[in-house]
């Protein structure tokens, strides 16, 4: 059984450009939520997907998109990249329903400049 | 409301001594409490939870203590060694309808453990 994966490992972007960060969930598991940490600071969280829709958004603004796909995969977008969204966005799955547990990928550290 | 704060911010302690952080919440509608343990590079990864129906739950040398009239817990290390030496969160959340909540994190508290 593998964990939660995520890529790019790292990633610089100049401000005004698109990004996107992949995750795969942990195996049996159809909940994910993303997570942004700056560094110093604890996660905050973005959103969550089950079962491909949007199950709760976070005090982010709307070009913080997702995409969550049949195989619980899922996508984060962010558009017109501002300096500071410069952090390690983190991946975390569940098995959902019935399941509070979350579990954490390694993160991507995206830099802005 | 949704805040959860954390204490102390950083923490040293000698090898085989006890290391206590502690947190606290407002919203009385939290019903999970993890803690998380994140070395640099690396993301959280879950140490122990417990639900508000329990005041302790340990696993190994790690202890939750739960103060429910308080609204407090409390992560307890025993027999702390340097490779505990990491930066801890705890976090709190809510479930609504049985599906996984969002996570609320607190500040963190960077732990080193002298040899």
């Amino acid at each position: 059984e593998t964990g939660v994966t995520q890529s790019p490992t790292h990633l610089i972007k100049t401000r005004g450009q698109q990004v996107t960060l992949r995750c795969s969930s942990q195996s049996g598991h159809n909940t994910v939520s993303w997570y942004q940490q700056a560094l110093g600071q604890g996660p905050q969280f973005i959103f969550q997907y089950y079962r491909e829709e949007e199950n709760g958004r976070g005090n982010f603004p709307p070009r913080f998109s997702g995409l969550q796909f049949p195989n619980y995969s899922s996508e984060l977008n962010v558009n017109a990249l501002e300096l500071d969204d410069s952090a390690l966005y983190l991946c975390a799955s569940s098995p959902g329903t019935g399941s509070y547990e979350q579990y954490f990928g390694p993160g991507t550290r995206l830099t802005v400049t | 409301q949704q805040q959860v704060k954390q204490s102390p911010q950083s923490l040293i302690v000698q090898k085989g001594g006890i290391s206590i952080i502690n947190c606290a919440y407002e919203n009385t509608a939290f019903d999970y409490f993890p803690w998380y343990q994140q070395f640099p590079g690396k993301g959280p990864a879950l140490l122990i939870a417990i639900r508000p129906d329990v005041s302790e739950k340990k696993e190994g040398r790690f202890t939750i203590s739960f103060n429910k009239s308080a609204k407090q817990f409390s992560l307890h290390i025993m027999d702390s060694q340097p490779g505990d030496s990491a930066t801890y969160f705890c976090a709190a959340s809510t479930h609504g309808s049985g599906n996984t909540g969002k996570l609320i994190f607190g500040q963190g508290t960077t732990l080193q453990v002298k040899p």
